[in-house]
């Protein structure tokens, strides 16, 4: 069965920081991986997908997350925080074509200092 | 515009009292699903459809109902609302499961007194 791990529930940053999310998978087949971000009063927005083409894949506002095979990872950074990024971030795994989609982890509630 | 629509986006309701929270989508998507969101648990899902008339449980089904009659519309039931039912509830849609990417409504928070 297919899980995600998000280590960390709340993380703080200075403006100009790098950000960087944790997100562990386990997954008995190569999985899909998401991160999708909740800004407050709204619904999930997708920030990015791995579908085993390349290994780092870019998304929207700067973000980037990397695919790591061998540490069964998909952390999510950024190079500089900006304040707009303050929201909660949701690792999430689809190890199957039929059923249930999405396993989400239980977020990462960012909050970026001035 | 491309979108999911729940009604409504805030209940109070009472311990007892049937619900129906509706879901429509206008992008033609196969597959729709209801997630509840809670403090420390991320989201968890409910129930979800493949097509028309095609239910199947989630996660966490007790105490809910779906159904699928037309490909647009997937409401969620609560016959016996309790309070441990009070949560954020969101619906999602997609063209599939696997790769496709989750349309996400804007959420409906509700309260079981």
């Amino acid at each position: 069965a297919q899980s995600v791990t998000q280590l960390g529930s709340h993380v703080s940053v200075s403006e100009g920081a790098l950000v960087l999310l944790r997100c562990n998978y386990s997954s008995s087949v190569p999985p899909y991986l998401f991160w999708y971000v909740q800004y407050p009063n709204q619904g999930l927005q997708l920030l990015l997908k791995y579908t085993s083409a390349a290994t780092l894949v870019k998304g929207i506002n700067g973000f980037e997350a990397e695919f790591k095979k061998s540490e069964t990872s998909f952390h999510l950074t950024k190079p500089s925080a900006h304040m707009s990024d303050a929201a909660e971030y949701f690792c999430a795994v689809s190890e199957d074509t039929g059923r249930r989609a999405l396993t989400f982890g239980s977020g990462t509630r960012l909050q970026v200092q001035p | 515009e491309a979108q999911v629509t729940q009604n409504p986006r805030y209940l109070i309701t009472v311990t007892g009292k049937k619900l129906t929270v509706t879901c429509s989508q206008n992008m033609n998507h196969e597959y729709m699903s209801w997630y509840r969101q809670d403090p420390g648990l991320g989201l968890r899902q409910i129930y979800y459809s493949m097509n028309v008339e095609v239910t199947d449980k989630g996660d966490v089904p007790e105490g809910y109902k779906v159904s699928r009659k037309e490909k647009r519309n997937f409401p969620l039931i609560l016959e016996s609302p309790s309070p441990n039912q009070t949560s954020l509830y969101f619906c999602a849609s997609s063209y599939g499961a696997g790769a496709n990417v989750l349309t996400f409504g804007a959420g409906s928070r509700l309260t079981v007194l």
